[in-house]
């Protein structure tokens, strides 16, 4: 079974553009969450979307913004890039969202703004 | 909110010598601790979890123990191999987000190095 894929691998825009992530979670996951790793940290939580709701939101500017589709796929959005916000975007999928639900994550979409 | 610490961030060892990695956490309420490995170019691939009620667990190479009295639980890898090299990340769910969801709050990483 396929795992957990996303996409672009690799995107490259400019400070005040907007950019769209994708991602697929593993067939039969229902929960999606999306993180945030900057070289050489852990990753940082952004969002978790279950049945297409949002159960969850780290501390991220109204800039970013998600939606997960009736299939379970899902969209990572965010607007007026800064530099800082280059990092590698990762996706990870669950059955659902109970406390002690395994994530499995993608291999990312690595964002660089110029 | 959770806070997870790890330590070291870096860990040299010979083949066929075995690493530990550290991990304290601050929520008591946690009660699930999944370990990841991260090569470079990938993302984090799960490969041992624990829950609070048990205190160790082990799948052939790789074992995890947990002490929820002093809130820290750690990784032991045997018998390392040179394809054990690494970034080791450890979790604990936080119920910092806003929402019913509690999410996964990450150790800063262990980039372990094994020396053939």
């Amino acid at each position: 079974d396929a795992g957990v894929t996303q996409s672009p691998t690799h995107l490259i825009k400019t400070r005040g553009q907007h950019v769209t992530l994708r991602c697929s979670p593993i067939s039969g996951h229902k929960s999606v969450s999306w993180y945030q790793q900057v070289l050489g940290q852990g990753p940082q939580f952004i969002f978790q979307y279950y049945e297409k709701e949002e159960r969850g939101r780290g501390n991220f500017p109204d800039r970013f913004s998600a939606r997960q589709f009736p299939n379970y796929s899902s969209e990572l959005n965010v607007n007026a890039l800064l530099l800082g916000d280059s990092a590698l975007y990762l996706c990870a999928s669950s059955l659902w969202t109970g406390l002690n639900q395994p994530q499995h994550f993608g291999d990312g979409t690595r964002l660089s703004i110029l | 909110g959770e806070n997870v610490e790890q330590h070291p961030s870096t860990l040299s060892v010979q083949e066929g010598d075995s690493a530990v990695i550290k991990c304290t956490y601050s929520d008591s309420a946690s009660n699930y601790f999944p370990w990841y490995k991260q090569e470079l170019g990938k993302g984090p691939q799960l490969i041992i979890d624990i829950r609070s009620n048990v205190g160790e667990k082990k799948d052939q190479r790789i074992a995890v123990t947990l002490n929820k009295t002093a809130k820290h639980f750690s990784l032991h890898i045997t018998e390392t191999q040179p394809e054990d090299s690494a970034v080791y990340f450890c979790a604990a769910p936080s119920n910092r987000s806003s929402g019913s969801a509690r999410q996964l709050t990450f150790g800063s990483g262990t980039q372990l190095t094994v020396l053939p």
